[in-house]
């Protein structure tokens, strides 16, 4: 099976700088996505890494370490509304995706 | 307005009784995908398909059946609900062409079996 670990919760203040990071162990690697849910809704697609490095997406940045099975992702000048669950998903090698349980991250004025 | 569609919104159903779940994309994607999400467990996928007419099972697919008669829909049906199916229900697309092949949520079933 897969196993994608990532921590239940972070708080941080509004401005402020939060990196939730994700470990990983899966059959094969294609592919390393991160998308944000806010409460009662739908996952929306944040990012994408295949390659290691970093991918910077305005406020937020995704990066990708494959030889660790690690990435993270960073968000900056954090405002209000993304309070929010933040879901890390490895594609396989079988080409279909494992979530993680998600990082509830709230942000505070 | 291009997207995903999921029906109902939300259902309360009695253990024992037959549901299905809809969902249409018109985005004219290949591949489509049914998860299950429930607290502290992330998202598991149920059953997929890569194109019209074929259906994959998934990690969890037990008490679950999908069919892929054309590309845009992929109804999720529940042959005999049972408590544990109690759940919200999210069918996403891909179009399988690009190399991201990201994948799109609909807005989700919330879905009791009492």
């Amino acid at each position: 099976g897969q196993n994608i670990d990532q921590p239940t919760e972070m708080t941080a203040t509004e401005g402020a700088i939060v990196q939730i990071n994700c470990t990983y162990q899966t059959s094969g690697f294609n592919g390393l996505f991160w998308y944000q849910q806010h409460a009662g809704e739908a996952p929306t697609f944040l990012s994408y890494n295949v390659l290691d490095g970093l991918e910077e997406k305005g406020r937020f940045s995704s990066f990708l370490s494959r030889s660790k099975g690690y990435s993270y992702l960073l968000l900056k000048e954090l405002q209000m509304k993304d309070s929010a669950s933040y879901l890390c998903a490895v594609r396989d090698g079988d080409y279909k995706l494992s979530f993680g349980a998600g990082t509830t991250v709230t942000v505070r004025a | 307005i291009a997207g995903i569609t999921q029906a109902p919104t939300s259902q309360i159903l009695a253990a024992g009784r037959r549901m299905t779940l809809r969902c249409t994309q018109d985005m004219r994607h290949n591949a489509m995908y049914w998860y299950r999400q429930d607290l502290g467990l992330g998202l598991r996928l149920i059953h997929y398909s890569n194109t019209a007419g074929t259906t994959g099972k998934g990690e969890v697919p037990d008490g679950y059946s999908v069919s892929r008669a054309n590309t845009d829909d992929f109804p999720l049906t529940l042959a005999s609900a049972v408590p544990s199916q109690t759940s919200v229900y999210f069918c996403a697309s891909s179009d399988g062409l690009d190399h991201t092949d990201t994948q799109y949520f609909g807005p989700g079933t919330r879905l009791t079996v009492l």
